[in-house]
């Protein structure tokens, strides 16, 4: 079966960088692109970007342009992203999801558990 | 203004239908638009329900059951995602998506109460 297992939560200073990772099983993984959303605590979704998982193409976010780097290791099955110079509002769970149509499809069919990252001094 | 705007909350009986809406900022066509929407729950990741453009161009996700629907509404520039025969288990937050100026936008959620 489809799953997407994401990494620990992480307790991050102001500053500072994160990279979660993504780990997917089951299915075809350079098949389908990723697709990242995050959601601050009691707030709605923001979309943060996608990325190829067969050729490294990527599309951000235009808020998180220049912070934000998103990659894949098909030897591993694996998408990664990573957030730099932390802020305060930074703080969210941050979600990957298996992207069924390429970056303009908005069928995110396969979801990770999510992981809380805290941004505190 | 936002682009998408959803009312925040929404109360409706069981067995009821509930009309959940997304309307899109002036200037923002929903007829050329596709509407995706999602339903998520308490400590769960959002679940992907469908997309509608039109009667043509329509997609429900894997599983999910058809009294979920989506339609549009051109007058209020809006799109419909239609929950009949309310259960106590679709009780959750619902967000609608749509790809615009070449980003993913959603709006802010409606919090659906079945009581």
């Amino acid at each position: 079966q489809v799953q997407l297992v994401q990494s620990g939560a992480e307790l991050k200073r102001p500053g500072a960088s994160v990279k979660v990772s993504c780990k997917a099983s089951g299915y075809t993984f350079a098949t389908f692109g990723i697709s990242w959303v995050r959601q601050a605590p009691g707030q709605g979704l923001e979309w943060m970007g996608w990325t190829s998982t067969s050729n490294g193409d990527t599309n951000y976010a235009q808020n998180l342009q220049g912070r934000v780097t998103m990659t894949t290791d098909t030897s591993t099955t694996t998408a990664y992203m990573e957030l730099r110079s932390l802020r305060s509002d930074d703080t969210a769970v941050y979600y990957c999801a298996r992207a069924r149509d390429g970056y303009n499809g908005g069928i995110w069919d396969y979801w990770g558990q999510g992981t809380l990252v805290t941004v505190s001094s | 203004q936002a682009v998408l705007t959803q009312p925040a909350s929404l109360s409706a009986s069981p067995g009821a239908s509930a009309s959940l809406t997304c309307t899109l900022r002036s200037g923002v066509n929903v007829d050329f638009y596709r509407v995706y929407w999602y339903q998520q729950k308490p400590g769960s990741p959002p679940q992907y329900l469908l997309r509608y453009k039109s009667d043509s161009d329509n997609q429900q996700g894997s599983g999910v059951p058809s009294r979920f629907s989506g339609s549009k509404d051109a007058s209020a520039n809006a799109g419909i995602l239609l929950i009949s025969g309310l259960q106590s288990e679709d009780e959750a937050d619902y967000y609608c998506l749509i790809w615009h100026s070449g980003a993913w936008v959603f709006g802010g959620g409606t919090k659906l109460t079945v009581l």
